[in-house]
């Protein structure tokens, strides 16, 4: 089956520490994005990807960092710049281009808890 | 720019009672609107979406929604509530074809009691 796979589910991380999301999409989907999620504030976009070894800054990029060396992969690295990075994290893809209609295919998220 | 506004952060309605989530766009452009579940601790998965054509639109679930341009509205509805509804629930809105950003709302988290 094809989907979006992020990893890990729960991570633990102490201050100061980067740690890096994956994300690994076998849709063959150009566009990928990492998502933040709050309590009370919906998704907000930290970076996306139209295509391969080009992405975007997002809403609240300050602090993160991706890479997006295969069409596959999408890897969100969450710095020790980032003030506040417990929150749960979702990975997403979409057809991209000049196809599709936007809608977005989503991961199982990953959650992040800074002790 | 666009936006999505829902009103009401959570919505509580007994089991077999009607379903109503309401969500408010704006958009400077004919929109894309889409419905999202996420059930606790997952991903979004899409619920059904609206791109051009006939404004009543069905999805999974048995839920549906109606585009009404004049009220920039795209309400979501369900006739019979059901305990596995609860969830929480995302309205979005994108500008159309070719590459977009979706603009999420806040989210509302629907409460289902027996």
């Amino acid at each position: 089956d094809g989907g979006i796979t992020q990893s890990p589910k729960y991570l633990f991380r102490k201050e100061g520490q980067n740690v890096t999301l994956s994300c690994e999409q076998n849709l063959n989907h150009d566009a990928m994005y990492w998502y933040r999620q709050d309590p009370g504030q919906g998704l907000r976009l930290i970076y996306y990807s139209q295509i391969v070894n080009d992405f975007q800054k997002g809403d609240i990029a300050e602090g993160y960092s991706v890479s997006r060396e295969k069409k596959e992969s999408f890897p969100l690295t969450v710095t020790s710049a980032q003030k506040n990075p417990t929150a749960f994290y979702l990975c997403a893809s979409s057809i991209g281009g000049g196809a599709g209609t936007g809608e977005l295919f989503f991961g199982e998220g990953s959650r992040l808890t800074v002790l | 720019a666009q936006s999505v506004t829902q009103l009401g952060s959570h919505v509580s309605v007994s089991e077999g009672a009607l379903v109503l989530l309401r969500c408010n766009y704006s958009s400077s452009v004919p929109p894309y609107l889409f419905w999202y579940v996420q059930y606790p601790n997952q991903g979004l998965q899409l619920l059904l979406k609206y791109t051009t054509g006939a404004t009543l639109v069905k999805g999974i679930n048995g839920f549906e929604a109606e585009f009404k341009k004049s009220e920039t509205s795209f309400h979501l509805t369900k006739p019979s509530a059901h305990m596995s509804d609860a969830a929480e629930y995302f309205c979005a809105v994108g500008r159309g074809t070719g590459f977009q950003k979706l603009v999420f709302g806040t989210g509302t988290r629907l409460l289902v009691s027996p």
